[in-house]
Parts: C-alpha cells; sequence; structure tokens
C-alpha cells in the first residue's frame, strides 16, 4: 500500500469554479503534511502547510482530518494559473523524509 | 539569487557512461536530498544527507552513488548508466522537514 494517496484527475473546471482534492495516508503517526505545486517541466512548490485546526491562504484552504487519515485542498474562484499538479505530501515517520502523492491534475478553463 | 542550484539541466548520454549532477544550497540547510520524478510523474526519495552524513538511502543501485563534500553541497554519481536511469532528478533541501523542502529546477536525465 502506498504512503500516498490522491487521485490522478485530471479535474477540469472553469475559470470561477471551486474544487476540492482530497488525499489519504496511511501512516497513523504521521506529523507533518503539506500540500505542493508542480508545474509541466517544473520543480515542485510549496503551496502550503497543513495545520490540524486547518488553514487558509487567500482562496486556499487545506484541512486535516487525523481521524480518517486525509487531507484535503480547498480552491475557490479558480484561476486560469491555478492550472497545475497538486501534489499531497506527508512526513510519514518523523525522520527528515517526505513521501510524495503521485498527483491530482488541474487545468482551469475559460 | 537561486536557493537550490542543480547542474546541468540536462543530459543526454548513451547506455554505459558514467555522469554526475551536482547541487549546491545557499540557504543554509542542515539536510538535502536526491529525488527522482519517472515518466509517471511520481517522486520517489533516493538519498538524504544531513550535515554530510547519510541518514536516508532507499533501495537505489549501487550504481548511484551520492557524495556531500560540506553540508551546501550534495553531488549524485551514476555509473554504467542504464535506458531505465531515464528521469526527471531533483535535488532539494530542508532545515526541517516538517517547514517543506525546497527544490532545485530538476536535471532531466535521458539514456540513449
Amino acid at each position: 500500500r502506498k504512503e500516498v494517496e490522491q487521485d490522478p484527475g485530471p479535474f477540469n473546471v472553469p475559470e470561477g469554479a471551486t474544487v476540492a482534492f482530497n488525499c489519504t495516508y496511511s501512516n497513523s503517526a504521521s506529523q507533518s503534511f503539506f500540500w505542493y505545486r508542480q508545474d509541466c517541466r517544473k520543480e515542485p512548490k510549496l503551496l502550503m502547510s497543513v495545520y490540524s485546526s486547518g488553514n487558509e491562504d487567500g482562496r486556499f484552504t487545506a484541512q486535516l482530518n487525523r481521524a480518517s487519515q486525509y487531507i484535503s485542498l480547498l480552491i475557490r474562484d479558480s484561476k486560469l494559473s491555478d492550472s497545475a499538479t497538486y501534489l499531497c505530501v506527508v512526513n510519514v515517520d518523523g525522520a527528515n523524509n517526505l513521501f510524495f502523492g503521485t498527483g491530482t491534475r488541474l487545468t482551469v478553463i475559460p | 539569487d537561486t536557493a537550490v542550484s542543480q547542474t546541468p539541466k540536462y543530459l543526454v548520454t548513451q547506455m554505459g557512461n558514467d555522469k554526475s549532477i551536482k547541487c549546491e544550497q545557499n540557504l543554509g540547510h542542515d539536510t538535502m536530498y536526491w529525488y527522482k520524478q519517472d515518466s509517471k510523474k511520481f517522486l520517489k526519495i533516493m538519498f538524504s544527507y544531513n550535515n554530510k552524513e547519510l541518514i536516508i538511502n532507499e533501495t537505489v543501485p549501487n550504481r548511484f552513488s551520492p557524495k556531500s563534500p560540506d553540508k551546501a553541497h550534495l553531488n549524485l554519481h551514476i555509473n554504467s548508466l542504464e535506458l531505465g536511469d531515464s528521469a526527471v532528478y531533483f535535488c532539494a533541501s530542508s532545515q526541517f522537514s516538517n517547514y517543506g523542502y525546497t527544490f532545485g529546477s530538476g536535471t532531466r536525465l535521458t539514456v540513449v
């Protein structure tokens, strides 16, 4: 079983739509959680950390559900520039080792 | 002012050759990593060094040998390259993993 699993998509949504991605992780001892964004042929970049109480950064909201072992990312008022692959990332064992999901591809359509 | 820089950006080479990829970070981070992203876009850790010491060595063929001359540099040497080694290799650094990583721009390796 993979450490981190997420729906690969693709998600094709119109501009202005709200879209949500979920990701599940297998190790209940996981400690740190992140969403990264990766544009085509570019490196992954940290979008936001995910805190237990949930957190928001502008149009982006991240939630953590430890009981069900999933994290989510909500994007409101989608922009064309949001088109990218969104990677769910989990620190599983407390060491300096992050496990990446395979990514969810989002395309925002004019 | 690039935080994590790796060279070369592109590398095309024949099977059986030996090649190196260099990585440097100017963030003052203690830990550096090599990740491999295959054709299916899956990012998998290969190695991790903390203050020049190897702390993670995933199941990677011993043709791959990392070297960290100091905590700002982590190079990757690959011997006897095979077709299956074709991928994008990302270097990254972090101070603490719960702060996330900063990635280099990647080296696209193509073995022909």
